[in-house]
């Protein structure tokens, strides 16, 4: 019954390469969102979905294409990594409108470019 | 756009002290300020949160305060146990029709020794 899904937990891959991580809940949430978390721990928004449509662009090099095919899922496609992009990412969804706004974080993927 | 400061980045106690952590934040529009804690390797997990309309709000052994004018808010634990050993994050949103972009401080690590 996990809340928040991340898949891979773990990915290792080469500069250059282009790779995807997936996100997928169950809570029923009309929200979703990805956050980067670099070596020094610092939390950022990258990109916030609602009902599949694009909410939230932070300044992220345009190589990070994010893909809502439905409310339970938003993905998260990155192109020509770069060592920079070392990093765990978190996936994060919320519901608006209940009272709460709490953001229930996935498990990360942490992403190893060599 | 909204900038937020956390201190101490590190903060030591015993255990059975109290810890407080500082936050500041720079937007006065900004009117929603959770705090997340991260254990070693897990994923960020609210713990309290209060909206602008509040002052102080209290869980158990854990409050934060509010200062609209200074546009600050603090993180208060008391009695400290080893398992609040963590990584604490505050930040800070506007609420707009129940969207949020959350904006995180730089973290506190807070170690609670036995």
């Amino acid at each position: 019954d996990t809340a928040v899904s991340q898949t891979p937990k773990y990915l290792v891959t080469q500069m250059g390469n282009d790779k995807s991580i997936k996100c997928e809940q169950n809570l029923g949430h009309d929200t979703m969102y990805w956050y980067k978390q670099d070596s020094k721990k610092f939390l950022k928004i990258m990109f916030s979905y609602n009902n599949k449509e694009l909410i939230i662009n932070e300044t992220v090099p345009n190589r990070f294409s994010p893909k809502s095919p439905d409310k339970a899922h938003l993905n998260l496609h990155i192109n020509s990594l770069e060592l920079g992009d070392s990093a765990v990412y978190f996936c994060a969804s919320s519901q608006r409108g209940r009272g709460s706004y709490e953001q229930y974080f996935g498990p990360g993927t942490r992403l190893t470019v060599t | 756009g909204e900038n937020v400061e956390q201190h101490p980045s590190t903060l030591s106690v015993q255990e059975g002290d109290s810890a407080v952590i500082k936050c500041t934040y720079s937007d006065s529009a900004s009117n929603y300020f959770p705090w997340y804690k991260q254990e070693l390797g897990k994923r960020p997990q609210l713990i309290i949160d209060i909206r602008s309309n509040v002052g102080e709000k209290k869980d158990q052994r854990i409050a934060v305060t509010l200062n609209k004018t200074a546009k600050h808010f603090s993180l208060h634990i008391t009695e400290t146990q080893p398992e609040d050993s963590a990584v604490y994050f505050c930040a800070a949103s506007l609420l707009n029709t129940g969207f949020q972009k959350l904006v995180f401080g730089t973290g506190t690590r807070l170690l609670v020794s036995p």
